[in-house]
């Protein structure tokens, strides 16, 4: 099966720091990776589309400056929270789907839980 | 953005009964898939029905989609306890390359 590593699995930061979260495809290249965001008991919001070697989508009301995403390879796409504030802290989880497959199913990350002191 | 709504929000029933969890969206699709989430995990998929199919199969799950009233339901048969998880339905668009959007799911307790 595919599987999507995502790391770190919680990180704990104080107010200002930037933390970065990759997200990587084990065993399949992925063109495109999602990121999404999940506040407890809530579903899953889309944050951004990672685009290999071109420049992420973001969905409206996500701040690009804050929400830094590369996708610098086929099977890495990072996102960087800069300048953490609390309101910041969420679950965020990263998604991937086989190259050449343009719909049908996403692999998830287990996740990364930030917590923003 | 948000596709639909999932109804209901919470089920609790005992081990050995079915769940069903219906979903509802908005815009067409090429496809909807059924997710489930163990509390503070990543997401499994579980099936994908097609926009063109109108029911689905796969070991104890049965997915039915009703494009024309825009709404799938997500049947567990014979629940067990370990299927004690959050579901979700999430559409595909049209669109090439693009994400799924998730409805708010349904929070499934399991009773043993």
């Amino acid at each position: 099966g595919a599987v999507v590593s995502q790391h770190p699995s919680w990180v704990i930061c104080k107010s200002g720091t930037s933390v970065k979260i990759e997200c990587r495809s084990l065993d399949f290249q992925a063109t495109t990776m999602f990121w999404y965001r999940q506040f407890p008991k809530q579903s899953l919001m889309l944050m951004a589309t990672s685009n290999e070697g071109s420049k992420a989508t973001y969905e409206q009301g996500v701040e690009k400056d804050k929400f830094l995403i590369n996708h610098a390879s086929l099977t890495l796409s990072t996102l960087t929270v800069t300048s953490a504030h609390p309101e910041d802290s969420s679950f965020y989880i990263c998604s991937a789907r086989r190259s050449g497959r343009v719909t049908g199913e996403l692999f998830f990350g287990e996740g990364s839980r930030l917590t923003v002191l | 953005s948000q596709q639909g709504e999932e109804d209901p929000q919470a089920l609790s029933i005992q081990e050995g009964e079915n769940a069903t969890m219906n979903c509802s969206y908005k815009t067409s699709i090429n496809n909807l898939q059924w997710y489930r989430q163990n509390s503070g995990r990543g997401l499994v998929h579980l099936i994908l029905i097609r926009s063109n199919e109108r029911e689905k199969h796969s070991g104890r799950l049965r997915v039915t989609l009703d494009t024309s009233k825009k709404s799938s339901s997500l049947l567990i048969t014979a629940s067990r306890a370990a299927d004690t998880a959050s579901y979700f339905c999430a559409t595909g668009l049209n669109q090439a390359g693009t994400a799924l959007i998730f409805g708010k799911g349904t929070t499934l307790s399991v009773s043993s």
